[in-house]
C-alpha cells in the first residue's frame, strides 16, 4: 500500500516551458515534504522542501505547492532547461512515525531543446 | 567529510556469499537511512537510524539483511547468503535530525552473479 504516489512515470516538455510534477499522499499526519532529483548513476540530490504550515515555497526556478486538503503536492520548474532532465522523486516525513523518509516511485522528466 | 560517502561503489559477488556495505554520513548528522533501488524501480526504504539505534527497520526484506551503526557515525549494511534478487543500488542518506532534508551518497551497485 503506497503512501506516496507519483502517478506519471514520465513527462516531456519543451525547453523554456513549465514542467509540473505531481505527487499524492495518503496520510494527513505527514508534515514535511521534499523533492529530490536523480541523474543516472548518482544518488538523489535534494531540491526543495515545504512544511505543512505553508502552501508554497519558491527557490529560483523551482516552486513547490502543497494542497493539504487534497493531500497533493506539486513541483513547478520554470523555465525548464535540458539540464533538468532527470528522475524526480517526492518524499514525505511523518510527524507520527519514526522519522523515516517515504519516497514516491519517481517521474522521469525530459526537457527537449 | 563534505558529503555522504559509500563504499565500495561497485560490488560483484557470487550467490551465497556475504557482503558488507559501508556508509560514512555527514559529520554531525544524527539520522541515517538505507534505501535500495532495483532496476526500473523507485527508492525502497530499508532501515532508519537515529543515533545508534534503529527505530524503524521495517523495510529490511528478510533476516539475511542486517545493519548497525556505531558511534553515531559509520553504518554498515550486511547481506548474508546473497541472492540474485538482492542485486540493486544501495543508497545511504543522512540528515541533521529526523525532520530535515536528507543528503544521499552515490550508492553501492551490488551485482549478485
Amino acid at each position: 500500500d503506497q503512501q506516496v504516489k507519483q502517478n506519471s512515470p514520465s513527462l516531456s516538455v519543451q525547453e523554456g516551458r513549465i514542467s509540473i510534477l505531481n505527487c499524492d499522499y495518503t496520510n494527513s499526519m505527514f508534515d514535511y515534504f521534499l523533492w529530490y532529483k536523480k541523474y543516472p548513476a548518482e544518488g538523489p540530490t535534494f531540491l526543495i522542501s515545504i512544511s505543512s504550515i505553508k502552501d508554497k515555497n519558491e527557490d529560483g526556478r523551482f516552486t513547490v505547492f502543497l494542497n493539504k486538503s487534497a493531500k497533493h503536492l506539486s513541483l513547478h520548474i520554470v523555465p525548464s532547461q535540458p539540464g533538468d532532465s532527470a528522475v524526480y522523486f517526492c518524499a514525505v516525513h511523518g510527524s507520527g512515525n519514526t522519522g523515516k523518509l517515504i519516497f514516491g516511485q519517481g517521474t522521469t522528466l525530459q526537457v527537449k531543446p | 567529510g563534505a558529503g555522504v560517502s559509500q563504499s565500495p561503489s561497485n560490488k560483484v559477488t557470487e550467490k551465497g556469499k556475504d557482503v558488507e556495505l559501508r556508509c560514512d554520513p555527514i559529520s554531525g548528522h544524527t539520522a541515517l537511512y538505507w534505501y535500495r533501488q532495483s532496476l526500473g524501480q523507485g527508492l525502497e526504504f530499508l532501515i532508519y537510524f537515529q543515533g545508534n539505534s534503529a527505530p524503524d527497520k521495517s523495510g529490511l526484506p528478510s533476516d539475511r539483511f542486517s545493519a548497525e551503526r556505531t558511534g553515531g557515525s559509520v553504518s554498515t549494511l550486511t547481506i548474508q547468503r546473497t541472492q540474485q534478487e538482492d542485486s540493486a543500488v544501495y543508497l545511504c542518506a543522512s540528515s541533521f535530525s529526523s525532520n530535515t532534508e536528507a543528503f544521499f551518497g552515490q550508492g553501492t551497485r551490488l551485482t549478485v552473479v
